[in-house]
């Protein structure tokens, strides 16, 4: 069965450009989650996406936004990107929403922000 | 709103030696997650707690969970160099809708041959 995917790998832009982030959830999984993880702050909740509607949302601006498809992949747009915006941005997806239901993870995209 | 507390913040451990990483909650925890990444990589889920005093094993790792201190401790018997990498707590503490996790900072370990 195949985890969580993410593309792309890898994405650079440049302070004020826009990036696209795409996660492919565990097929099955209806929920999906956003964190970033940036140098020296740890790994911080982001977005929280279930049966297309987002369900919470942490304490990030709202040029951080995302949404969930038919399908249940998910998008998450940065828009305006600035230089704290580098980090490493990691999908997760669960079963069912529900507290005490796993989380697990992608392998990431590590974006950079010049 | 919650925090986790992990120590050490670093581990280096000769191979072949036990070692014990702990996770402490400011709040009550409803759920706690250990995970395992390697550095740059995706997290790699290693076990659930979630009922006071629960206990779950894999292969060589043990995680514990002492709901009364608010405080799981996850140890390793008999260190491999695949053990090496970042050991992260996770905590739910919504108790009912999962709402993102919480995560400590996590604990660097380095197995030495």
């Amino acid at each position: 069965e195949a985890g969580v995917t993410q593309s792309p790998t890898h994405l650079i832009k440049t302070r004020g450009q826009q990036a696209t982030l795409r996660c492919s959830p565990i097929s099955g999984h209806t929920s999906v989650y956003w964190y970033q993880q940036a140098l020296g702050l740890g790994l911080q909740f982001l977005l929280w996406y279930d049966e297309g509607e987002e369900r919470n949302r942490g304490n990030f601006p709202p040029r951080f936004s995302g949404r969930q498809f038919p399908n249940y992949s998910s998008e998450l747009n940065v828009n305006a990107l600035e230089l704290e915006d580098s980090a490493l941005y990691l999908c997760a997806s669960s079963l069912l929403g529900a507290s005490g239901d796993t989380q697990y993870f992608g392998p990431g995209t590590r974006l950079t922000v010049l | 709103s919650q925090e986790l507390e992990q120590s050490p913040q670093s581990l280096i451990v000769q191979e072949g030696k036990n070692l014990t990483i702990n996770c402490t909650s400011s709040k009550t925890l409803y759920g706690l997650y250990w995970y395992k990444q390697k550095y740059g990589e995706g997290l790699i889920f290693l076990m659930m707690l979630q009922k006071g005093g629960e206990e779950k094993s894999h292969e060589k790792i043990t995680a514990k969970l002492d709901e009364k201190k608010q405080q799981s401790s996850l140890h390793i018997t008999a260190s491999q160099p695949s053990h090496a990498g970042i050991y992260l707590c996770g905590a739910d503490s919504s108790g009912g809708d999962a709402d993102g996790l919480t995560f400590g900072k996590g604990t660097h370990l380095i197995i030495q041959p």
